[in-house]
């Protein structure tokens, strides 16, 4: 069964800093992988996803991902923070066998400092 | 906006009453999936629905069922409500049943308390 695992509930980082976020997923072959951030009150809107072919992947907001095999790893970096990124950020692995589910992290919350 | 609407917006209920979810997919969107967020379980997979058909199920408790109609929108079903099924229901919606460029995309959700 597929498991994802991110170790950082919380991070609180000053704006215009560098942040990192940590995802480690648990799959039996290559997966697809996500990366969603849900703002207070708010749904969760994809940032970027991993289906394939290079492992950098640019999304929206400034933000980026790398896929790490040797790893299993997909972390999300922004190499300059906003105070508008303040939120909740869901790493998500979904399945490529039939059907579509998610299996989601726990969720890392980020906090930014003024 | 991500396109996928979700009514109501907020749902307060009692214990052992029942309740109906409503979700419209995006437009040409065949899938709806039904997700459950709460404190204690994190953001966990109920089910999928592809063209009216399930197509997949996770963590649902049988006192939940869902159906999804011929205009491809929605409903998710709970019964016998208990005070740990207060919980944000998301639906989300995607154009296929799964694959490569297969990504869903979430409504707003449903927020449900149970006193």
């Amino acid at each position: 069964a597929q498991s994802v695992t991110q170790p950082d509930i919380h991070i609180t980082v000053s704006e215009g800093a560098s942040l990192e976020l940590r995802c480690n997923y648990s799959y039996g072959a290559t997966p697809y992988l996500f990366w969603y951030v849900q703002s207070p009150g708010q749904g969760l809107q994809l940032l970027l996803k991993y289906f394939s072919g290079d492992t950098l992947v640019q999304g929206i907001k400034g933000f980026e991902a790398e896929f790490k095999r040797s790893q299993s790893s997909f972390n999300l970096r922004k190499p300059s923070v906003h105070w508008s990124d303040a939120a909740e950020y869901f790493c998500a692995v979904g399945a490529r066998a039939a059907g579509n589910k998610l299996t989601f992290g726990g969720g890392t919350r980020v906090l930014v400092k003024p | 906006d991500s396109g996928v609407t979700q009514t109501p917006k907020h749902l307060i209920t009692a214990t052992g009453q029942r309740v109906t979810l409503r979700c419209s997919p995006r437009s040409g969107d065949l899938s709806v999936y039904w997700y459950q967020q709460s404190l204690d379980q994190g953001l966990q997979f109920l089910i999928q629905y592809y063209n009216g058909e399930e197509r997949a199920k996770g963590n649902i408790l049988e006192r939940f069922s869902a159906q999804q109609f011929p205009d491809l929108h929605s409903e998710l079903n709970l019964s016998s409500l208990e005070l740990g099924d207060s919980a944000l229901y998301f639906c989300a919606s995607s154009v296929a049943s799964g694959g490569a460029t297969d990504t869903q995309y979430f409504g707003p959700g449903t927020r449900l308390t149970v006193l």
